[in-house]
């Protein structure tokens, strides 16, 4: 049974600072990883994806993989007050591609404090 | 790329009356999902669905729930015989080829009572 560990949080970060929220995971074979934002009554929203061991950019937002320590995390840098919401990471069940379906972990919640 | 829609919003239904939830893809998608979250929980894989075939299920996907796309269009979700456990959030999602990713719709209340 694949596992997808978060801390819940909450996790209290001033605006501006640096938000970093970690993920870990059971199934070696994993290979890819992928980072949802779900606000409160709303659908998981897909901010990052990464594949590749590493870092990968987008805008604020780093994804990093380490694969030999079954470790993903994300970075928020230059936090923002609408950066607050449940941070959810995923990885494919079954075969490892992201036509799979997805196994989530419980998501950790994120307060950025102005 | 647009996500998918979903109806109804919300959907409140008596324990033992079944429900359809439907997802409306924008355009040609090839691959859909059912995921559900029951409130305060994670979000929870049911079924894949590909060339109008189901591709995996997960352990919660038993007898209660199928799938269909009936007119190549929709794509649903029959729950039979609801229970008061099945009070959930199910979202529909859809595989974007491009970016080998899933995106979410808005998702449907279920309220069983």
């Amino acid at each position: 049974q694949k596992e997808v560990e978060q801390n819940s949080g909450p996790l209290s970060v001033p605006e501006g600072a640096i938000a970093s929220l970690n993920c870990t995971y059971s199934d070696r074979g994993s290979q890819s990883f992928f980072w949802y934002r779900q606000y409160s009554g709303k659908s998981p929203e897909l901010i990052m994806f990464i594949y590749s061991n590493g870092d990968k950019e987008d805008g604020r937002f780093t994804a990093q993989l380490n694969k030999a320590s079954q470790y993903v995390s994300l970075l928020i840098r230059d936090s923002q007050p609408s950066d607050s919401a449940t941070y959810l990471c995923a990885a494919p069940t079954y075969s490892g591609g992201g036509a799979d379906g997805l196994t989530f972990g419980k998501g950790t919640h994120l307060i950025i404090q102005p | 790329e647009p996500e998918v829609t979903q109806t109804p919003s919300h959907q409140v239904t008596q324990m033992g009356q079944e429900v359809i939830l439907r997802c409306v893809p924008i355009s040609n998608h090839l691959y859909f999902y059912w995921y559900r979250q029951i409130l305060g929980q994670k979000v929870e894989f049911l079924v894949s669905f590909y060339n109008n075939e189901i591709s995996e299920k997960s352990e919660i996907f038993d007898d209660q729930f199928s799938v269909e796309r009936p007119d190549g269009s929709n794509f649903t979700l029959k729950i039979r015989s609801t229970k008061l456990e099945d009070s959930a959030m199910y979202f529909c999602a859809r595989w974007d080829r491009s970016t080998d990713t899933q995106y979410f719709g808005p998702g449907t209340r279920l309220t069983v009572l």
